[in-house]
């Protein structure tokens, strides 16, 4: 079955720099793969979606890149703002359902002021 | 555009109690919802999918009679906890897709009800 890894660990950066959070997937290639982001106690709100024919995707200060021969998926948020600290998650579609969706635990992450 | 609003947004309550969430698309038509759980710092575990006007399709290990869900129209999902336990207290969250079931499209989610069984 598919497993997502995102890191566990909190990702702590200096406001101003660039956070770089990364998604791995170990079985098959998703279709297209999405990233959110949940604040606590709040529902996920959708960031970006990124498709297998694409390598990169950009979106203001966000930008995720998608490597299928790595199995891994990169989101970056330049230039980032205190106001970003929160919890990203990235998501797979599902190999029997192309609009269901597999979830990683996501990475928390806390920009310093 | 694209929000979901869910409710009620807490619930504590004695063990044996049934309780009922809803999830309600508030500016399109959503055929298609989804509701997930999620335990703190883990990830969101789909439970089922909700279908307009259908039987809702449950994933593997979750107890339809346990969790019964009912999607009356374009608009509202409803997911009945009966008979909780403690172990059913988590954070139950919703999300909806619009203009029907296909891929590549985002979810759009509401912002959960948090569970507390004493």
């Amino acid at each position: 079955s598919q497993k997502i890894e995102q890191n566990s660990e909190a990702l702590n950066i200096q406001e101003g720099k660039t956070a770089t959070l990364t998604c791995n997937y170990t079985n098959y290639s998703p279709a297209y793969l999405q990233w959110y982001r949940q604040d606590p106690g709040r529902g996920p709100v959708f960031l970006l979606l990124i498709r297998e024919n694409e390598k990169e995707k950009r979106k203001e200060r966000l930008k995720v890149t998608f490597d299928t021969t790595l199995k891994q998926s990169l989101f970056h948020i330049t230039a980032s703002q205190p106001a970003d600290s929160a919890t990203y998650l990235c998501a797979l579609d599902q190999v029997d359902s192309s609009y269901k969706l597999i979830f990683g635990s996501g990475t928390r992450l806390l920009v310093r002021p | 555009g694209a929000v979901v609003s869910q409710h009620p947004s807490r619930v504590i309550c004695k063990s044996g109690t049934s309780v009922k969430i809803e999830c309600r698309s508030l500016d399109f038509q959503a055929t298609t919802m989804f509701w997930y759980r999620q335990f703190p710092k883990q990830s969101l575990m789909l439970m089922a999918t909700s279908n307009e006007g259908s039987k809702a399709t449950y994933e593997q290990g979750v107890e339809k009679d346990k969790f019964l869900i009912n999607h009356a129209s374009l608009t509202l999902s409803t997911l009945t906890v009966t008979s909780a336990h403690p172990e059913d207290s988590s954070f139950y969250i919703c999300s909806a897709i619009s203009e029907g079931a296909y891929s590549n499209q985002p979810q759009h989610f509401g912002d959960g009800t948090r569970l507390s069984i004493l």
